[in-house]
């Protein structure tokens, strides 16, 4: 089994729509999580950290369950400008493990 | 903060031939540091981290390696890369743990030919 598993998507959706997927995690351990942004043929870029009581940062939300051991994101109001994939990320002791990751393309 | 450097940013190599990358850390001292390769269409997958100076575990048995001479330099090398070698290499870095995720470097695509 994977340690992170996500839908690869992708998600197309227009401007303005609400997009939301989910990621699992294997390890009942692990003991942080983020959702990292990562653009064609660029490295990675953190997007926000998980916490237990779900956060907000703008239009993103992220909430953690670990009794199911899930993390969601949502996105409101889609941009153009948020197309790209979305790494869900779980960290164990000094290390990161990352999902293949989920496409979402937004359109005009 | 922390500024990760790698280079080359692509790097076309024949089979059988020689690979050494380098990541060097700006900003910071005693960093975490990761190599990750990922592969077209995949995910990332980590190939080695270092706590400090000397110290290198390897996640996968493969054809590479890993060295850190220096607090804030990491390589990646290899004596005789294969075709399935090809990817992109990612270089990631944190001081203390990782629980506030950690930044990489712009990467290297590595294609071997």
């Amino acid at each position: 089994r994977k340690e992170v598993e996500q839908d690869p998507g992708p998600f197309n959706v227009p401007e303005g729509a609400t997009v939301a997927f989910n990621c699992t995690y294997s390890n009942s351990a692990s003991q942080s999580f983020f959702w990292y942004r990562q653009d064609c043929r660029k490295e990675p870029k953190l997007l926000m950290s998980v916490y237990s009581s779900g956060n907000e940062d703008g239009r993103f939300t992220a909430q953690l369950n670990r009794a199911s051991q899930y993390i969601s994101l949502l996105i409101r109001d889609s941009k153009l400008s948020d197309s790209a994939t979305y790494l869900c990320v779980v960290n164990n002791d000094y290390k990161l493990s990352f999902g293949a990751g989920t496409t979402v393309t937004v359109r005009a | 903060s922390q500024t990760i450097h790698q280079w080359p940013a692509t790097l076309v190599q024949p089979v059988g031939s020689p690979l050494s990358l380098e990541c060097t850390v700006e900003g910071t001292s005693n960093p975490n540091l990761y190599w990750y390769r990922q592969a077209a269409g995949r995910g990332l997958q980590l190939l080695f981290y270092s706590v400090g100076i000397g110290q290198i575990s390897s996640e996968v048995p493969q054809n590479l390696s890993a060295s850190r001479p220096q607090d804030r330099q990491f390589i990646l090398s290899s004596k005789k890369l294969l075709l399935s070698d090809s990817g992109f290499y990612l270089c990631g870095g944190v001081v203390g743990g990782a629980w506030n995720g950690y930044t990489f470097g712009s990467g290297t695509r590595l294609t071997v030919v």
